[in-house]
């Protein structure tokens, strides 16, 4: 069966430090993507990034990167030089195309504290 | 383009009344999910409606239900309530016409059982 593990449940730092947030999956499937989503206090997911599993190339986005390693089944994120705009709390989802990519399986995320 | 709505936002109910739940998808969006959150048990993946067709369910009692209207917007609704639905209730949208789509989410509703 698929699963997200986040083993990180908070983590603190202060402005300007980078920050790296862990994602490890297990899945069958030869087919999937993978995501992460940023929920601020709000509650509302924001979406911030989708890959695919022949996709291994890493991706940055301003202050945002992503590592995807099959082989080690990891899809990391980090944060550069953060910010406290940026505390949250981050989840990594994994979608499968056995389930059609109908449901997204989550993480139990992690929650980001970025003090001034 | 406006983002998904859901309503109501808020919302206090006591165990053993019935709940429905409302979501608009993103304009041009056919299909929509459920999601519930909690605090124990995190995002769990509750229903998928595509051209008014449930397509795919998660695990939850039957006292979880949906539907889909032909504008695509979702109801879900969960009767006899429970301590235990509390929860927060996202609901999410895509474009879904083929393969892998994103799902961008809403507001929620966060549901109290007294």
């Amino acid at each position: 069966a698929q699963k997200v593990t986040q083993a990180q449940t908070e983590i603190s730092v202060v402005e300007k430090e980078d920050v790296t947030l862990d994602c490890v999956y297990e899945t069958r499937d030869t087919t999937y993507y993978l995501f992460w989503y940023k929920q601020p206090p709000s509650g509302e997911l924001v979406f911030l990034i989708r890959r695919n599993s022949f996709d291994e190339q890493n991706e940055i986005s301003g202050r945002y990167s992503w590592n995807f390693q099959k082989s080690t089944s990891s899809f990391n994120f980090t944060i550069t030089a953060s910010q406290v705009v940026d505390s949250a709390v981050y989840f990594c989802a994994l979608s499968e195309a056995v389930s059609g990519y109908s449901t997204l399986t989550f993480g139990k995320g992690t929650m980001l504290l970025v003090s001034p | 383009k406006a983002g998904v709505t859901q309503t109501p936002r808020y919302l206090i109910k006591t165990r053993g009344q019935q709940v429905t739940l409302s979501c608009s998808p993103i304009s041009g969006h056919r299909s929509v999910s459920w999601y519930q959150q909690t605090p124990g048990q995190g995002l769990q993946f509750l229903f998928e409606y595509f051209s008014e067709t449930q397509r795919n369910k998660g695990n939850f009692p039957g006292r979880f239900s949906g539907r889909q209207f032909s504008n695509s917007r979702s109801e879900m609704n969960v009767s006899t309530l429970e301590l235990g639905d509390s929860a927060l209730y996202l609901c999410a949208s895509s474009l879904k016409v083929q393969g892998m789509e994103t799902q961008y989410f809403g507001p929620g509703t966060r549901l109290l059982v007294l």
